[in-house]
């Protein structure tokens, strides 16, 4: 059964801070791996990783696909209190389902200042 | 920008009825989502859509039914409501199918079923 885990679920740090959020799946011909940050609202995209594309960067904000480990991790560098949000991972397989992208519960930033 | 709109973000309905919950996308996507999210489970799809009335179940479609006529245009039914029904519920769209471009979310749609 595809499936993702990210980790930790929650976490609490200080504005300046760089965190590292973990994403592991297991999914059947993997296709791609999102990123989406969710404030009080709908959830924004942040990273599409395919096999092609596996590290993107956004000022702050980076992330690595490992494709022999089945993971991937988003870093903050100099986190803000404007980072405070649900991170969610987001993986898709060819094949099957052409509606399976499979979410992760999340992980909840929250960023003190 | 891409714009993905729904119809209501708070909505409190009574066990029995009948709710509809509308989802418009002005980017002539080809596809279509619902979701619903609770805490602890996360995102779950109920319902998509890769073209005009055609449509395929989710992970979870029980209890729930879908509509597209127009292409720009997803709704989500509610058949009779039930309390297990309570959550958020949001719509997507994307150029294609999932994981070959991001979704865009709408801001989604709190229901309450009492």
């Amino acid at each position: 059964e595809d499936k993702v885990v990210q980790s930790p679920l929650s976490l609490v740090v200080h504005e300046g801070d760089t965190v590292t959020l973990n994403c592991s799946y297991e999914v059947t011909n993997f296709r791609s791996l999102l990123w989406y940050k969710q404030e009080k609202k709908a959830p924004t995209f942040l990273f599409m990783l395919t096999s092609s594309g596996i590290e993107k960067k956004s000022g702050r904000l980076s992330s690595i696909l490992d494709k022999k480990e089945l993971s991937s991790i988003l870093n903050i560098t100099a986190t803000q209190t404007g980072d405070s949000a649900i991170y969610l991972c987001a993986v898709a397989g060819y094949g099957g389902s052409q509606g399976n992208l499979i979410f992760g519960k999340g992980t909840k930033l929250s960023v003190k200042p | 920008d891409v714009k993905v709109t729904q119809s209501s973000r708070y909505l409190v309905k009574r066990t029995g009825e009948k709710v509809f919950l509308e989802c418009v996308q002005d980017m002539d996507h080809e596809n279509m989502f619902w979701y619903r999210q609770d805490p602890g489970l996360g995102l779950r799809l109920i319902y998509f859509s890769y073209d005009v009335k055609m449509k395929e179940k989710g992970d979870i479609p029980e209890g729930y039914s879908v509509s597209r006529e127009k292409k720009e245009r997803f709704s989500l039914i509610l058949e009779s409501a039930s309390t297990n029904q309570t959550s958020m519920y949001l719509c997507a769209s994307s150029l294609y199918p999932a994981g070959g471009s991001e979704q865009f979310f709408g801001p989604g749609t709190r229901l309450t079923v009492l």
